[in-house]
């Protein structure tokens, strides 16, 4: 079972920066937060992730609460092409890297 | 830089019929592999995951397997396609040993008729 709850859709207006939250809160200390989009019938796409502290990349910006108990990835300025399912992962080590996937966020874009 | 490659990108295939899928990385040495699965508008459920020539873990039971032949190719076989084994399959990889992020491939869509 995925350890993230995320909520199923959201829409954001193109242009506006789109806020997607994720709780964890069951996050261990040495587990890092992921995210991955995946636009449809292509593979997930890695955006970002963290440990403890904020991060930024071209892509998005990253945020995570003091207690780790959940995170929100920042889109600064939402385009049509960022419409796709969002995923927040918590990294499961077992034998390998695993991560599980949950159902994701739906983030919808309009013009 | 690394790549991942995953082919063919659409397959369709009677019920009964073989599988081959096929998964080569470039640009690194000794990935952990895996192989997802996912259902149209579902999640991705993980099948398998390699950590080295060979070694091959099974997440679920079902009608499929997978090799590891070479250490940057990762082989997912099935000897009698079953109706439920259509999908979205979808290879990945992660350098051994680090929190980097696992990439993924373009996935191949089958349809079993």
């Amino acid at each position: 079972d995925a350890k993230t709850t995320q909520p199923p859709s959201m829409d954001c207006a193109e242009g506006r920066a789109a806020n997607l939250p994720c709780n964890h809160s069951t996050i261990s200390g040495n587990e890092y937060v992921y995210w991955y989009r995946q636009i449809h019938s292509q593979g997930p796409q890695y955006i970002i992730h963290g440990l403890k502290n904020n991060e930024t990349n071209e892509m998005a910006s990253l945020i995570i609460t003091e207690d780790r108990k959940s995170s929100t990835l920042i889109l600064p300025h939402a385009t049509l092409r960022d419409t796709a399912v969002y995923y927040c992962i918590v990294r499961v080590v077992y034998y390998g890297q695993n991560f599980v996937f949950g159902p994701g966020t739906r983030l919808s874009v309009l013009p | 830089s690394q790549t991942i490659h995953q082919w063919p990108a659409t397959l369709v295939q009677p019920v009964g019929s073989p599988l081959s899928l096929e998964c080569t990385v470039e640009g690194t040495s000794n990935p952990n592999l895996y192989w997802y699965r996912q259902a149209a508008g579902r999640g991705l459920q993980l099948l398998f995951y390699s950590v080295g020539i060979g070694q091959i873990s099974s997440e679920v039971p079902q009608n499929l397997s997978a090799s590891r032949p070479q250490d940057r190719q990762f082989i997912l076989s099935s000897k009698k396609l079953l109706l439920s084994d259509s999908g979205f399959y979808l290879c990945a990889w992660t350098p051994t040993d680090s929190n980097q992020p696992q990439h993924f491939g373009d996935g191949t869509r089958l349809s079993i008729l």
